[in-house]
Parts: structure tokens; sequence; C-alpha cells
């Protein structure tokens, strides 16, 4: 059963300040994996989506790396700004589910 | 020029009762889904559906029903509501069958609060 983790579950930091977002997943034969915002009271946002074959993405100040033969992805988040804070959801699709499978989420809060 | 939309945005009603969520999406995708958001904000696949398979969670309450009156629609029945059926749920399409390599497109979501 595929399982997804996400690293940390909160973080604080200053706005300007680079910072990573991790995931993990157990079951390698995935077909994609996508991180999305959700913004409180809000529904998903798609932010990039990472083909099994691809190794990274990138839009704009986001960045996302796939290592799918050690079942991790990072979110490397820019310059970052009060707008960026927000949870951080991190899914694969693939690895014996149907659907997407979810990770729990990282509350990111980017202080003025 | 809504990609995927649910209606009703809230729902509030008592246990017991029958209730429906709608779901529409116009990116002619061939495949839908439904999710729930629990309380602690953690989102499970429920169904995903085609016109060709319905692939059901097994952790799913045969309660619940998704029915599809044509490829762009797929509305969720909720039937005999219970205190624990509270929470966001979400619809969501994509291009090609479940499990496949397509993004996924999410609708905005429906609270439902049993009380």
């Amino acid at each position: 059963k595929q399982e997804v983790t996400q690293i940390p579950a909160a973080l604080s930091v200053p706005e300007g300040e680079n910072l990573v977002l991790n995931c993990s997943f157990t079951d390698s034969a995935i077909y994609n994996l996508q991180w999305f915002r959700q913004d409180p009271g809000k529904g998903l946002t798609s932010l990039l989506l990472i083909q099994s074959s691809q190794r990274e993405q990138t839009s704009g100040r986001l960045n996302a790396s796939l290592d799918k033969s050690s079942g991790r992805s990072t979110l490397y988040i820019a310059a970052s700004q009060p707008g960026d804070s927000a949870t951080y959801l991190c899914a694969v699709s693939g690895g014996g589910a149907d659907g997407l499978t979810f990770g729990k989420g990282t509350h990111l809060i980017i202080q003025p | 020029d809504t990609a995927v939309s649910q209606t009703p945005k809230y729902l509030v009603t008592q246990m017991g009762n029958d209730k429906s969520i709608k779901c529409e999406q116009n990116l002619g995708h061939d495949t839908m889904y439904w999710y729930k958001q629990d309380s602690k904000k953690f989102l499970k696949i429920m169904f995903s559906y085609n016109n060709k398979e319905l692939i059901i969670n097994e952790t799913v309450p045969n309660r619940f029903s998704p029915k599809s009156p044509d490829k762009a629609h797929l509305n969720l029945h909720i039937n005999s509501l219970e205190l624990g059926d509270s929470a966001v749920y979400f619809c969501a399409s994509s291009r090609g069958s479940g499990g496949s390599s397509y993004e996924q497109y999410f609708g905005p979501g429906t609270r439902l609060t049993v009380t």
C-alpha cells in the first residue's frame, strides 16, 4: 500500500528565504508526482507535475525534483513571499493505488 | 470558464438524511474522482470513474455511491448520513484512466456538516 510522508509538518520562515519541502513515498512504481497548494478553506491548486521519467520541473520560483528510485521529492521555493503562505501537498499517482495518494501536507508560514 | 465545479459549496444536514453533491468538468477529461478531506485535513481517494470502470476505495462505506449521467458529470450520493461523514469532498478530473500519468484538476470542494 502506497504511503506518502511530508516533512516538516509545519514551517515558519522570514520573507526572502529559500526553503525546501520534502516528500517521500514507499512504492517507487509511480506514474507521476504532483505538488499542490491549498489555501485555508479553499480547493487545491496544482503547482507542478513531474512524470516518473523526469528528474525535475520548474515554474517561476518553484522547482520540484524527483528521485523515483529512492522514493523522494523536494519542492524548492526561492525568495519566499508572504503570499506563499499555505499548505503544500505532495501526491503520487500509481504505486498500486487508484487516484492520487496524498501526504498530510506542510503548513508553511512566511513572516513579513 | 471554471474547469471543475462543484455544488453546493456548503451543505448542512441532519443525521439519517440522504444528500447529493454535484460535480461538472468542462475539460473534456475521461476520468473523474471523488476525494474526502477529513477534519485533520488528510485527503483520501474515494472513487475513480470513467465510462468503462468504477474503482472504489475499499474503505468507502456502501452508503456512498457515485453516479455519472454523462462524461462531464460525476455526482456523489450519500445515504443515511452519519456524523463521521462531515468533511470536505473534492471532485477532480484527468485525461486517461484512473492511475494514469496525467495531471489531476480539482474542484473547489464541498464542505459537508452533519448535525
